[in-house]
């Protein structure tokens, strides 16, 4: 089992729409948690960490599920810049070897 | 107000010539990983390094590769003896004393003829 798995896609989604990805995590023992975006050919960048008690910037929101071991991501009103990989992202117990996910890919259409 | 800088920003290698690339961290941090990315695929996780120091290397191939962050200079990457199946994006990043915090490097693309 992968230590960290996310829907590859793609998802294809109108501008405005609200979408959202999951991501769930082998080891229950993880400790921090991040969303990172990847634009096609170029280097991956943070988005934003995940609290426990989930989090919200703009029009992203994050959350955490450490019962059920997953994180997900929700964008609203989304935008044609908006398409990427998303990569959800894990930090194992020792804090600082960092896994990535596959990455889940985005196109927000016109 | 540099960031993570890496060179060469692309490599061509024949099989069997070794292959180097570096990587500057951001002023500061202390920690650098080193990641593989195939074509269409997600970041493998190769080599957790501090100074002089390999913490975590359970990603690179037991073979051919090889890394280091001297105390003075850049963290290399090193593949002895390339095979096509090398050809990839390495990219690095460097990190504060923040677990997960990530500044990646533009990456390093190595093509094997």
């Amino acid at each position: 089992r992968k230590e960290v798995e996310q829907d590859p896609g793609p998802f294809n989604v109108p501008e405005g729409a609200t979408v959202a990805f999951n991501c769930t995590y082998s080891n229950s023992a993880s400790q921090s948690f991040f969303w990172y975006r990847q634009d096609c050919r170029k280097e991956p960048k943070l988005l934003m960490s995940v609290y426990s008690s989930g989090n919200e910037d703009g029009r992203f929101t994050a959350q955490l599920n450490r019962a059920s071991q997953y994180i997900s991501l929700l964008i609203r009103d989304s935008k044609l810049s908006d398409s990427a990989t998303y990569l959800c992202v894990v930090n194992n117990p020792g804090g600082f070897k960092t896994i990535f996910g596959a990455g889940t890919r985005l196109f927000v259409k016109a | 107000n540099a960031g993570v800088m890496q060179n060469p920003r692309h490599l061509v290698r024949r099989r069997g010539q070794e292959a180097r690339l570096r990587c500057s961290p951001v002023k500061g941090h202390s920690h650098v990983y080193w990641y593989r990315q195939l074509p269409e695929e997600g970041l493998k996780f190769m080599v957790y390094l501090q100074k002089e120091n390999i913490i975590d290397e359970s990603g690179m191939p037991k073979e051919r590769f090889s890394a280091e962050f001297p105390k003075e200079g850049p963290s290399i990457l090193r593949i002895q003896q390339v095979v096509r199946g090398d050809s990839a994006a390495y990219f690095c990043a460097s990190s504060p004393d923040r677990p997960g915090e990530l500044f990646f490097g533009e990456g390093s693309r190595l093509t094997v003829l």
